[in-house]
């Protein structure tokens, strides 16, 4: 089974940028990498989604290794909003199967 | 444009009872998804409906069922509630059911057995 791994928590000053990794080496060629974050007594919000090539949009960037083994979100610059739980998932196209990880708890330090 | 809408936020059942959880999509989303999350197993999935039909399962027992509507709107039931049933129960729409369609989740609905 495809399966995410992400560090538990990672901290990160105010206004710095923020390099979340998630590693996914039983990645398929078909699977998409998805990523989420919580916020306590919320449902999961989308933050940003690739397949293979780097993609950025007004929340974040996904940068997605050559070999798709791995790949890492960057917060450009965090804000105190941007606390929350940040899911790494993998979307297969095959029986469209969804793969979480436990997540990164990220902590913003003013 | 309103976001996906679970009702009810909150139940408390007992063991042996049956629950039926409701999920409204996003206008014009056809792709419903449904979730458990806890603490100790993390977030789950649990099946994906598209057009009335569910596309795919999840690993849960067949106490867990669900269905959607002509109007895209969406139930899901479990029967015989166990104590490790106590979780929170997300729904996601999307507007269609591919991978790379991104997902819109619902607040979830909390629920509780005792």
């Amino acid at each position: 089974d495809a399966k995410t791994t992400q560090p538990n928590s990672m901290e990160s000053n105010e206004e710095e940028p923020v390099h979340l990794p998630c590693n996914h080496s039983t990645i398929s060629g078909t699977d998409y990498i998805h990523w989420y974050r919580q916020l306590p007594s919320q449902g999961p919000e989308y933050v940003i989604h690739g397949l293979t090539s780097n993609v950025n949009n007004r929340m974040a960037s996904l940068a997605i290794a050559e070999d798709r083994k791995s790949s890492t979100l960057i917060l450009h610059r965090a804000t105190l909003r941007d606390a929350a739980v940040y899911y790494c998932i993998l979307r297969r196209n095959t029986g469209n199967q969804f793969y979480f990880g436990t997540g990164t708890s990220l902590t913003v330090i003013p | 444009k309103a976001g996906v809408t679970q009702t009810p936020r909150y139940l408390i059942k007992t063991r042996g009872q049956q629950v039926t959880l409701s999920c409204s999509p996003i206008s014009g989303h056809r792709s419903v998804s449904w979730y458990q999350q806890t603490p100790g197993q993390g977030l789950q999935f649990l099946f994906e409906y598209f057009s009335e039909t569910q596309r795919n399962k999840g690993n849960f027992p067949g106490r867990f069922s669900g269905r959607q509507f002509s109007n895209s709107r969406s139930e899901m039931n479990v029967s015989t509630l166990e104590l490790g049933d106590s979780a929170l129960y997300l729904c996601a729409s999307s507007l269609v059911p591919s991978p790379g369609s991104p997902l819109h989740f619902g607040n979830g609905t909390r629920l509780t057995v005792t």
